[in-house]
C-alpha cells in the first residue's frame, strides 16, 4: 500500500526565508504525489502534481517540488516565505485504480514577521 | 472552472435530528468523495462513488448515508450522530479513479449537541 510520511508537525519560518517541507513516499509502483494546501476553515487547495512527466514540478503561489526516485522524497520548496503562506500543508500520495489518496500528518507552517 | 461547492458551511445538530450535507460540481467529474476531517488531522475517505454508484464504503457507520442522485450532486444524510462525529466534511470530485487529481470543496463545519 502506498503511504507518505511527512515529519515536523510545526515548521517556522521567517519571513522572507525558505520554505521547505519534507515528504517521503512508499510505493510499489510510479507513484503520482500531490502537495495540497488548507487555510483556516477551508477546503484543500491544490498547490502541485507529480505525474512522472518531469522530476521538477511547478506549482502555485511560488511552490515547487522536485521528485526524487532515489530519495523516495517529494519535498516542496518555495524560495521566500510570505505571512500568506501561514497554512496547513498535506503531502499525499494516490493509489492506482481507486485514486485512493494517502495523506501525510501535515505541516502546520508558521511565517514569523 | 475548478469548483466544488458545499452547503451548507456550518451545521449545529442534535443527536435526534435529521440533516443533509450537500456537494455540486459542474466540471463533468465522475467520481465523487466525502472525507471526514479533525482538527489538526489530514482528512480521511469516507466513500467514493464512481459513475453515480458507491464505490468505496471505509466502513462508515450506518448513521452517515451517501447518496448520488446525478453526476454533478453528492449528498450526505445524518441521521442519530454523536458528539464525536463533529467535524469539517469534505467534499472532492475528479474526472475518473485513474490516479487523477482531487478538487476540494470548502467543507461544512458539523457540530453535534
Amino acid at each position: 500500500a502506498q503511504s507518505v510520511t511527512q515529519l515536523g508537525s510545526h515548521v517556522s519560518v521567517s519571513e522572507g526565508a525558505l520554505v521547505l517541507l519534507r515528504c517521503n513516499y512508499s510505493s510499489s509502483v510510479p507513484p503520482y504525489l500531490f502537495w495540497y494546501v488548507q487555510y483556516p476553515n477551508q477546503g484543500l487547495q491544490l498547490l502541485l502534481k507529480y505525474t512522472s512527466a518531469a522530476t521538477l514540478v511547478k506549482g502555485i503561489n511560488g511552490f515547487e517540488a522536485e521528485f526524487k526516485k532515489s530519495e523516495t522524497s517529494f519535498h516542496l520548496t518555495k524560495p521566500s516565505a510570505h505571512m500568506s503562506d501561514a497554512a496547513e500543508y498535506f503531502c499525499a500520495v494516490s493509489a492506482e485504480g481507486n485514486n485512493r489518496l494517502a495523506f501525510g500528518k501535515g505541516n502546520q507552517v508558521v511565517v514569523i514577521p | 472552472d475548478t469548483e466544488v461547492t458545499q452547503t451548507p458551511k456550518h451545521l449545529v445538530m442534535g443527536m435526534t435530528n435529521k440533516k443533509s450535507l450537500k456537494c455540486e460540481q459542474h466540471m463533468g467529474h465522475r467520481a465523487m468523495y466525502w472525507y471526514k476531517q479533525k482538527a489538526k488531522k489530514p482528512p480521511e475517505l469516507m466513500f467514493v462513488y464512481s459513475y453515480e454508484k458507491l464505490s468505496i464504503n471505509e466502513s462508515v457507520p450506518s448513521r452517515f448515508s451517501p447518496e448520488c442522485p446525478n453526476s454533478s450532486l453528492l449528498n450526505l444524510h445524518l441521521h442519530a450522530l454523536q458528539p464525536e462525529d463533529s467535524a469539517l466534511y469534505l467534499c472532492a470530485s475528479s474526472p475518473g479513479l485513474s490516479q487523477e487529481t482531487q478538487y476540494f470543496g470548502p467543507g461544512t463545519r458539523l457540530l453535534v449537541l
